[in-house]
């Protein structure tokens, strides 16, 4: 079947680094996804990766191992307008996204 | 940017009336677009896919004479809730993909929330 796991939430302090692991199990695969969504806003797209390696966007970076169906997003000089959903979704052979339940991040000053 | 509208953002009707919402790709053409569903703290749920000029592909458990999609044109697809209850309330959210390129990343909607009384 098809799976996405993420941790259902974390806390960090303002200024520091967090990051959001995501593993994920599809039928083919066609890229991971993340995206940032804002209380009872509709999500916003922060990073693709379909190759391994790390993406750096920002304070934001995203890194992908197709081997081992595992991706993470780190944030970096956090602020408390990051407080935030984060959604990991994997695109599969059909190109449909299939989506983790979200990780709640808290920023605490 | 490739701009995606969503029209009304909210939506408060009777238990038993019909709601339609409409999600408009502004300035790209988008031949899928697709329809979610959002309950408080869950993630998206894919409802459908819509397909411009054919029948949209519905995801299994969801009612498709209950949600009635209909993408007439590349710009626009639409999304009626038929004979709406209280447990249809929920935040309906719309993605489209710009059929112009060879990118795979959905564009969302700003979204609908939908309270049925």
């Amino acid at each position: 079947g098809q799976n996405i796991d993420q941790p259902t939430e974390m806390t960090a302090t303002e200024g520091a680094i967090v990051q959001i692991n995501c593993t994920y199990q599809t039928s083919g695969f066609n890229g991971l996804f993340w995206y940032q969504q804002h209380a009872g806003e509709a999500p916003t797209f922060l990073s693709y990766n379909v190759l391994d390696g790390l993406e750096e966007k920002g304070r934001f970076s995203s890194f992908l191992s197709r081997s081992k169906g595992y991706s993470y997003l780190l944030l970096k000089e956090l602020q408390m307008k990051d407080s935030a959903s984060y959604l990991c979704a994997s695109m599969d052979s059909n190109y449909q996204l299939i989506w983790g339940a979200g990780t709640k991040l808290i920023i605490k000053p | 940017g490739a701009v995606v509208s969503q029209h009304p953002s909210w939506v408060i009707c009777k238990s038993g009336t019909s709601v339609k919402i409409e999600c408009r790709s502004l300035d790209f053409q988008a031949t899928t677009m697709f329809w979610y569903r959002q309950f408080p703290k869950q993630s998206l749920m894919l409802m459908a896919t819509s397909n411009e000029g054919s029948k949209a592909t519905y995801e299994q458990g969801v009612e498709k004479d209950k949600f009635l999609i209909n993408h007439a044109s590349l710009t626009l697809s639409t999304l009626t809730v038929t004979s709406a209850h209280p447990e249809d309330s929920s935040f309906y959210i719309c993605s489209a993909r710009d059929a112009g390129v060879d990118w795979n990343e959905q564009f969302f909607g700003p979204g609908t929330r939908l309270t049925v009384l």
